[in-house]
């Protein structure tokens, strides 16, 4: 069974370039969740997709962009790259019709760099 | 304002040294408080989750506890695998989001 995937592990980037991550939910999972995880800090939600829709956003920028594709694997776009958006993000992703909506599946991540 | 703080932010043990790690909250609405574990360059892994005070879930070495104001994270005879940073987070009513705190790294020593 295959968990939550995502791609790339490792990227860096220059001040004002734009970034697409991407994640494969864990199988039959239906919803996907990003968080930005700065060194020694916990995770920080930036936002939820279920059925293709942003249902949540947590407090990033519009610059923070996102989609869910109708496989439910998801994609984050950040756009004009500053340098404090290196952070490792994260994709989780979990099942609505559970119920729990806060038991989630994470990847190991993506490393982005911003030089 | 809502807000999650855990202590300590790191704590050395030896290895069958038992100890708790702390998550203090002030939440309105509560829905669901969750512990969670994350090893160097890994994403974070679910423990538990816990929604009313009184209840205790129990898994192997950890046992988490709930009361209205914080959580526990009880570690019994801990080893060496057990090290690792231990996020807890909770999710109020109506929302998707977890809102995590700072985490405790945890380091037992053989």
């Amino acid at each position: 069974d295959a968990g939550v995937t995502q791609s790339p592990t490792h990227l860096i980037k220059t001040r004002g370039q734009q970034v697409t991550l991407r994640c494969s939910p864990k199988s039959g999972h239906d919803t996907v969740s990003w968080y930005q995880q700065a060194l020694g800090q916990g995770p920080q939600f930036i936002f939820q997709y279920y059925e293709e829709e942003e249902r949540q956003r947590g407090n990033f920028p519009d610059r923070f962009s996102g989609h869910q594709f109708p496989n439910y694997s998801s994609e984050l776009n950040v756009n004009a790259l500053l340098l404090g958006d290196s952070a490792l993000y994260l994709c989780a992703s979990s099942l609505v019709r559970q119920g729990n909506t806060g038991e989630l599946f994470f990847g190991e991540g993506s490393r982005l760099t911003v030089l | 304002e809502d807000q999650v703080t855990q202590s300590p932010e790191a704590l050395r043990l030896q290895e069958g040294e038992s100890s708790s790690l702390n998550c203090s909250y002030t939440v309105s609405g509560l829905r669901g408080l969750f512990w969670y574990r994350q090893d160097p360059g890994k994403g974070p892994e679910f423990l538990f989750t816990l929604y009313s005070a009184g209840e205790e879930k129990e898994k192997e070495r950890l046992k988490a506890t709930l009361t209205k104001k914080e959580s526990f994270l009880h570690i019994t005879a801990p080893k060496p695998e057990d090290s690792a940073t231990y996020l807890c987070a909770y999710q109020y009513q109506g929302a998707q989001k977890l809102v995590f705190g700072q985490g405790t790294r945890l380091t037992i020593n053989p």
